[in-house]
């Protein structure tokens, strides 16, 4: 089944530790990109995004991501991570074929708990 | 502030109750979303409508139903059929319905079964 794969549930790192979050999607065609944050208590957020160009994109925050279409991979990754990027991270893929009345489909990964240490 | 509202923020439902989420969005967004978020499951797509009185069927949408009358605003109401509802739901919204478009949610209603 075509699927978005988050293969870290759960990730614990002290502060100032690298990060890098996996995200690999099952999809042959063209596909878009995207990273969420959902931050305690508040609603999810973009990231960053990928549509063309340039594979490694970099975001809000101090995040960045590598597309590597040959893996089809999206990894989110930050060089020093702080307390405050503890938060749940979400990889999503909205790609074609388009639903009824035109409109394309995001398919969001399981998500990933980070829970940075200070 | 443009943005996307939902209300309540925590809503507790009875055995046999319909109970409706609000959504609003005042970024004159022309496609909404309704996703309902399980821990470990990520975000399913329940209802989705591009225009004003069109709403189409995501991949849950069983026991859920929507409206559309006005373009800031995508209701939905979890009904009786809806066995398992207790989950966190978030509205979503998108300029428009390209391949290239960035969903903007808002912050979510927890439903709770009582």
């Amino acid at each position: 089944a075509q699927s978005v794969s988050q293969h870290n549930h759960h990730v614990i790192l002290s502060e100032a530790a690298s990060l890098e979050l996996g995200c690999n999607y099952s999809y042959g065609g063209t596909v878009n990109l995207f990273w969420y944050v959902q931050y305690p208590g508040q609603h999810l957020q973009l990231l960053l995004k990928y549509f063309s160009g340039d594979p490694l994109v970099k975001g809000i925050k101090g995040f960045e991501a590598e597309f590597i279409k040959s893996k089809f991979s999206f990894n989110l990754r930050k060089p020093s991570v702080q307390w405050s990027d503890t938060a749940e991270y979400f990889c999503a893929v909205n790609r074609g074929p388009p639903l009824a009345s035109g409109t394309y489909k995001y398919i969001f990964g399981t998500g990933t708990r980070l829970k940075v240490l200070a | 502030d443009g943005g996307i509202t939902q209300s309540p923020k925590y809503l507790f439902r009875k055995e046999g109750q319909n109970v409706t989420l609000s959504c609003e969005q005042n970024l004159n967004h022309d496609a909404m979303y309704w996703y309902r978020q399980d821990p470990g499951q990520g975000l399913r797509l329940i209802y989705y409508s591009q225009i004003v009185n069109d709403f189409q069927k995501g991949d849950i949408a069983e026991g859920y139903s929507v409206s559309r009358e006005k373009k800031e605003s995508f209701p939905l109401t979890v009904t009786s059929a809806q066995k398992n509802p207790t989950a966190f739901y978030l509205c979503a919204s998108s300029r428009g319905q390209g391949l290239q478009e960035t969903q903007y949610f808002g912050p979510g209603t927890r439903l709770l079964v009582l």
